[in-house]
């Protein structure tokens, strides 16, 4: 199907334990994010990546690695989950930094963990 | 991060009835890009309107327009004959040339019946 999945949609995990939540989308997109969403902050940046094997940290990215082997997948790993890290992620891709349709950005439909 | 302010953390809204949701922006740059997005109960975002900083021209999409005042740094969003299906998050959004977006916190709007 085309579009931008996530999974898993729902994670239950332990403190200490490592995670990775898995984005692909099927658009060849340049350009891919994950954010952060928690109640009371909107949507926080944690890391981006304009093209495979380029990645950059956003405004909360302690904790967190990211890689991008293939232009299609932008998977988040939490390498010893936290509390904090309780959240619901999303990613999202976008062909380029201008304003026309594909440029603009397309989400995930969110992946929601929760850290015991 | 350039900030982004949503001051109304909660709205209300008749049915049929018009709001407006409220979006400041900090920048020193001339050109940006705006944003409103729209998160239903299902937690998908959904992108509402967009409007390029140069152009003067306020965007409209169906009952969805925006006022833009570029000097006042502000992006108010306004809902025309408001629908049940509105009911949501509206969060708005700013980009510079790169390529992040960064977001308010966030407008949550009921609408009644």
């Amino acid at each position: 199907d085309a579009g931008i999945t996530q999974s898993p949609r729902y994670k239950i995990t332990e403190t200490g334990r490592q995670v990775t939540l898995m984005c692909h989308q099927t658009w060849s997109h340049s350009y891919m994010f994950w954010y952060r969403q928690d109640l009371g902050h909107g949507l926080r940046l944690i890391y981006y990546s304009a093209a495979a094997d380029i990645t950059d940290k956003g405004e909360v990215p302690d904790g967190y690695v990211v890689s991008r082997s293939k232009t299609e997948n932008f998977p988040l790993t939490l390498e010893s989950a936290t509390r904090s890290q309780t959240s619901v992620y999303f990613c999202a891709s976008g062909a380029g930094t201008g304003l026309s349709g594909a440029n603009v950005l397309t989400f995930g439909a969110g992946s929601r963990l929760t850290v015991l | 991060a350039q900030t982004v302010t949503q001051s109304q953390p909660e709205m209300s809204v008749q049915e049929a009835e018009t709001v407006t949701l409220s979006c400041t922006y900090d920048t020193s740059e001339s050109d940006y890009y705006l944003f409103w997005y729209k998160q239903p109960p299902s937690r998908q975002m959904i992108l509402v309107i967009r409007q390029e900083a140069y152009k003067q021209q306020n965007a409209t999409e169906n009952r969805f327009s925006v006022n833009f005042q570029k000097a006042a740094k502000s992006f108010s969003l306004k809902i025309s004959d408001s629908q049940l299906g509105d009911a949501a998050m509206y969060f708005c959004a700013y980009r510079e040339s790169g390529y992040a977006l960064n977001f308010g916190k966030g407008t949550s709007l009921l609408v009644t019946p």
